[in-house]
């Protein structure tokens, strides 16, 4: 059973525009969200992260909401640049633990 | 640049042979972990070893054996593995992974094949 969604497989938006990115979870006892953007042969590059306590983080183009209640996240980023085109991931983790679960992942093509 | 840096890039071994992935960073990080990756999948944790003692095993096989000689590095020991066992093999690192505010950073990867 998925913990972590994200249940667009791909994004395809206009440069300049703003990409929205949704992540849905199931475990109340996640408290620490996590946003990666993972190129093809790299590694997933730490974007930005939420702690439960809050509803909003903001980083530069990068900004992270937090809805508890609905048990849902976004990634904000405007504006969007073609170098922005990545599989992003979700990410959270329980009681600010060690056992971080991923979504299976957001294609972003962020087109010209 | 990645600060976790992950040796080698490929990998093809045979299913009888015996090889090691290793990882390192020098970020003062004192968890490391061994993510798995599968095509089109996020990545699923393996091991994680927290100021060098291994405090998580999502019930891995015992033909993969972590180890972590102090606390920048980390390897993985294959043996004996399956062609399933094909996949990126990701290490990672945080600050000291019982606290707030502390991402995984992650290296590039192993690109393991088995044959």
């Amino acid at each position: 059973d998925q913990q972590v969604k994200q249940n667009s497989p791909s994004l395809s938006v206009q440069e300049g525009r703003i990409s929205i990115l949704n992540c849905d979870y199931t475990n109340s006892m996640f408290d620490y969200f996590l946003w990666y953007k993972k190129y093809p042969a790299e590694g997933p590059t730490f974007l930005i992260s939420i702690s439960s306590i809050k509803d909003k983080n903001e980083d530069g183009r990068f900004t992270v909401f937090l809805n508890k209640s609905a048990k849902h996240l976004s990634l904000h980023i405007v504006p969007s640049q073609p170098g922005d085109s990545a599989v992003y991931f979700c990410a959270a983790n329980p009681d600010y633990g060690q056992n971080f679960v991923f979504g299976p992942g957001t294609r972003l093509s962020v087109l010209p | 640049d990645t600060e976790v840096t992950q040796t080698p890039k490929h990998l093809v071994m045979g299913m009888t042979n015996k090889k090691s992935l290793k990882c390192e960073q020098h970020m003062g990080h004192r968890a490391m972990y061994w993510y798995k990756q599968k095509a089109k999948k996020p990545p699923e944790l393996m091991f994680v070893y927290s100021y060098e003692k291994l405090s998580i095993n999502e019930s891995v096989p015992s033909r993969f054996s972590p180890e972590c000689p102090n606390s920048s590095l980390l390897n993985l020991h294959l043996h004996a593995l399956q062609p399933e066992d094909s996949a990126l093999y990701l290490c990672a690192s945080s600050q000291d992974g019982n606290s707030y505010n502390s991402p995984l950073h992650f290296g590039n990867g192993t690109r393991l094949t088995v044959t």
